[in-house]
């Protein structure tokens, strides 16, 4: 069964504070994977498509990574603005759904 | 160009009551899904229309149908609601082109079923 588990569910950053965000999945044949941020009561913000294992993506302050197994979102230098919740989906080869992760919650203090 | 846009904002209704969700997609855009996020979940998928045709369903029952319109906006119905169908109900606008499939979310309907 297809599967993304995003990992952890909350971290907390000092400004300035680099880290990353991780997203393992479980699908049969992947045609795509995206990481989408999310406001507080706002529908998911696209930020990035990755197809293929190796692939690297940036924006800002973002950037995206892709393996066999599992998708890292790197945050360099974060500010308070960037605090928001982080989702991951999978699309499968031939599917149609897009499966989600339960999402990444960034809290980054000033 | 304007972006996904979806009617009411907010809603609340009782338990038995029907409720139907609205949504644009971007223009050009002529795929539309739907999702279900509970609070502190990811959205999950409910359906996808493509040119008016059903081309996917989540596991929902069958009280959730929805329909694709010759100007590709979208209705989501819901029936005999219960208190478990609260949550925000998400539109995504779908572009594909190749490989690509990029969804583009609109800013949802919160459905409060009292």
């Amino acid at each position: 069964e297809d599967q993304v588990t995003q990992s952890p569910e909350a971290l907390r950053l000092q400004e300035g504070e680099s880290s990353s965000l991780n997203c393992s999945y479980t699908v049969s044949g992947l045609r795509g994977l995206f990481w989408y941020r999310q406001d507080p009561g706002k529908g998911p913000e696209f930020l990035f498509t990755l197809y293929s294992a190796g692939e690297e993506k940036e924006k800002e302050r973002l950037k995206a990574t892709l393996t066999k197994k599992e998708s890292f979102l790197h945050i360099t230098a974060p500010k308070p603005e960037d605090s928001a919740t982080y989702l991951c989906a999978v699309q499968a080869t031939g599917g149609f759904k897009t499966i989600f992760g339960a999402g990444t919650r960034l809290f980054v203090k000033a | 160009d304007a972006g996904v846009t979806q009617s009411p904002t907010h809603l609340i209704k009782t338990r038995g009551q029907h409720v139907t969700l609205r949504c644009s997609p971007i223009s050009g855009h002529k795929s539309v899904s739907w999702y279900q996020q509970v609070l502190g979940q990811g959205p999950q998928f409910i359906f996808q229309y493509y040119e008016k045709e059903e081309r996917g369903r989540g596991n929902f029952p069958d009280r959730f149908s929805a329909r694709q319109f010759p100007n590709y906006s979208s209705e989501l119905n819901v029936n005999a609601l219960l208190l478990g169908d609260s949550a925000l109900y998400l539109c995504a606008s779908r572009r594909t082109s190749g490989r690509e499939d990029t969804q583009y979310f609109g800013p949802g309907t919160r459905l409060t079923v009292l």
